[in-house]
């Protein structure tokens, strides 16, 4: 299948400071990428969809202010958690849909702690 | 999108096949069925997908009820490294979102 990476892998940051995730299609072009979220022994959440050029779309509950989401070409996506606090220590993971493909290739995931 | 009902956790023995249900009996007609699959820490993995036929790939088999209302996911020799947990999820092709469920944990036993 089509490889999808993030970086970093982990990252460890104090309370109030930023964090962004990067989120790269290694061998396809990605028009459609999403972000999720996924908390110890739970699903993976939806928090977001982000189309090439355009602004990205949040799910219901999900502060787009928080969770700033840049989608700047058919590569590369960016997830900022702006003023990081404890509760949003998670496990958070993209993927990534080449136009008119049918599978969503998903990267290894970044764990985020916020301590 | 359409619910998907799988079971919370299974069992099964190396080397058998392993049997995975999916419900979703509020299908649309334009809706396909994915099986994704996560290990422990790891994002997760494509299997396979289908619309109405039975689908076979080098990894799984998804054998679809003429109904389309319910789905089964077969790993036809499982190996320890298939335990994971299996997600079943319905989206329409001009849909985009891919909503995970509460999937089935699958346990390969030695």
């Amino acid at each position: 299948g089509a490889v999808v990476s993030q970086h970093p892998s982990w990252v460890i940051c104090k309370s109030g400071t930023s964090v962004k995730i990067e989120c790269r299609s290694l061998d396809f072009q990605a028009t459609t990428m999403f972000w999720y979220r996924q908390f110890p022994k739970q699903s993976l959440m939806l928090m977001a969809t982000s189309n090439e050029g355009s602004k990205a779309t949040y799910e219901q509950g999900v502060e787009k202010d928080k969770f700033l989401i840049n989608h700047a070409s058919l590569t590369l996506s960016t997830l900022t958690v702006t003023s990081a606090h404890p509760e949003d220590s998670s496990f958070y993971i993209c993927s990534a849909l080449a136009q008119g493909g049918r599978e969503a290739f998903f990267g290894q995931g970044t764990r985020l702690t916020v301590v | 999108d359409a619910k998907t009902t799988q079971p919370t956790s299974m069992d099964c023995a190396e080397g058998r096949a392993a049997n995975l249900p999916c419900n979703h009996s509020t299908i649309s007609g334009n809706e396909y069925v994915y099986w994704y699959r996560q290990i422990h820490s790891q994002g997760p993995q494509y299997i396979i997908h289908g619309l109405k036929n039975n689908e076979t790939n080098e990894m799984a088999s998804l054998i679809i009820t003429e109904d389309r209302k319910s789905s089964t996911l077969i790993l036809p020799h499982a190996t320890l490294r298939d335990t994971a947990v299996y997600y079943c999820i319905v989206r329409a092709y001009t849909g985009n979102q891919f909503y995970f469920g509460t999937g089935t944990s699958l346990t390969v036993i030695p």
